[in-house]
């Protein structure tokens, strides 16, 4: 499965779009853009998912460019229960089952 | 549903006792995956099962840890002698199909 990298941390006003990139330029194209986002003390929590359409639902978009080397989930109206960690992970569907989380993206909404 | 139930919700034991930790998948999800989480190490998948046979516990650390699942609505993740280093956040996760993955509220074990 592709590498995929998010930066570390990032801040978001109420309210506002909450943007959060990631970058998975090696990844190939049988596979697929999983975000998943941890609230503290809970366990994480399935977004969102794509091939290389854009994709929305009641929780977010998800934005993938046309190369597919890179990503955006939007928080379209971010509140404070959105702070979390969020998590971008490659796929390959059909292949192992397993998911395996990175350090993902600490993203904090304030007030 | 009521979702992915873990039990204990804390728990804390001397280093040399057994711990067993319990999770109760969605019904209907043939996939049931243990994870533990920690500071340094993130989140680690331990083992995975398919249709209640273990698939891949290439991520359980040692023989201390040992999983079963008897049937479709139950599965234990024992550790045996306990540890300190063993001291995580442990999750249990249910699938019924791969990567759509509900986690339950996890285990914090303490050991001291």
């Amino acid at each position: 499965d592709a590498k995929t990298t998010q930066p570390t941390s990032m801040d978001c006003a109420e309210g506002r779009a909450a943007n959060l990139p990631c970058n998975h330029s090696t990844i190939s194209g049988n596979e697929y853009v999983y975000w998943y986002r941890q609230i503290h003390s809970q366990g994480p929590q399935y977004i969102i998912h794509g091939l290389k359409n854009n994709e929305t639902n009641e929780m977010a978009s998800l934005i993938i460019t046309e190369d597919r080397k890179s990503s955006t989930l939007i928080l379209p109206h971010a509140t404070l229960r959105d702070t979390a960690v969020y998590y971008c992970i490659a796929l390959t569907q059909g292949g192992s089952e397993k998911l395996v989380f990175g350090k993902g993206m600490k993203l904090t909404v304030n007030p | 549903d009521a979702g992915v139930i873990q039990s204990p919700r804390h728990e804390v034991t001397e280093m040399g006792q057994e711990v067993t930790l319990r999770c109760k998948p969605i019904s209907g999800h043939d996939y049931l995956f243990w994870y533990r989480q920690t500071m340094m190490r993130g989140l680690e998948l331990l083992i995975y099962f398919n249709n209640n046979v273990p698939i891949d516990d290439s991520g359980m650390p040692e023989d201390r840890f040992s999983a079963k699942m008897p049937n479709a609505s139950f599965s234990t993740l024992k550790i045996q002698p306990s540890e300190p280093r063993d001291s995580a956040v442990y999750f249990c996760a249910s699938s019924f199909a791969p990567f759509y993955y509900t986690f339950g509220s996890g285990t914090r074990l303490t050991v001291v």
